[in-house]
């Protein structure tokens, strides 16, 4: 299986702030990344799909690069309601896996 | 606008067995590729399985932890996906979420609100 490691796993950061968040996978993965945002209590968001393309109706502050091994998920201006939990994912080959996940808190 | 609408969690014993359903409204099920994904409490996402469309062969795959126990199927006549869950485990206890896959990337871009499941004697 392929292993997904994000880092870090919690953060601390104001609003304002630029806040960058890694994930890294066990063999080359293409581009099949996917971001998600998810607030205590909700259902998980799509932020970012193939690794840089942004979803419908998702704030241009958030966008994500990378190829290979190695992909980040940036939020160029941290807002208040992007304090959250965030996952990566890798869809390139089955089963799908998931990041640990990173809390960003204030 | 689409709608995912999970039912069908509840408690139940080691062994056991339950069927989870997700009604959707706003797409036609026959026609989407769907998911499954769990959230142990406390914990993150675990991907479950995946059914492509029928249009593009209704084929499914699941992680290893479930598969030969987790069955994914849909009922076109009532719109409604299901997980069918056998010989129930409790590291099986989680929020089971439907959604939508899309993109070409398996990008789970509409989700359900989730339905619990607690597996314990």
């Amino acid at each position: 299986d392929i292993q997904v490691t994000q880092s870090p796993s919690s953060l601390s950061a104001s609003v304002g702030d630029r806040v960058t968040i890694t994930c890294r996978a066990s063999q080359s993965i293409s581009n099949y990344v996917n971001w998600y945002q998810q607030k205590p209590g909700k259902a998980p968001k799509l932020l970012i799909y193939g690794a840089s393309s942004l979803e419908s109706g998702v704030p241009s502050r958030f966008s994500g690069s990378g190829s290979g091994t190695d992909f980040t998920l940036t939020i160029s201006s941290l807002q208040p309601e992007d304090f959250a939990t965030y996952y990566c994912q890798q869809t390139y080959r089955f089963p799908l896996t998931f990041g640990g996940g990173t809390k960003v808190e204030i | 606008e689409v709608q995912l609408v999970e039912s069908g969690g509840g408690l139940i014993e080691p062994g056991g067995s339950l069927r989870l359903s997700c009604a959707a409204s706003g797409l036609t099920l026959s026609k989407a590729w769907m998911s499954w994904v769990r959230q142990a409490p406390g914990k993150g996402l675990e991907w479950v399985g995946r059914v492509k469309s029928k249009t593009d062969g209704d084929t499914a795959e699941y992680a290893a932890p479930v598969k030969g126990r987790f069955t994914i199927s849909r009922d076109d006549s009532q719109n409604t996906l299901y997980l069918q869950m056998n010989s129930l485990k409790i590291e099986d206890t989680a929020v089971y979420s439907c959604t939508t896959v899309n993109y070409g990337y398996d990008a789970s871009n509409i989700w359900g609100q989730g339905t619990m499941v607690t597996v314990s004697s």
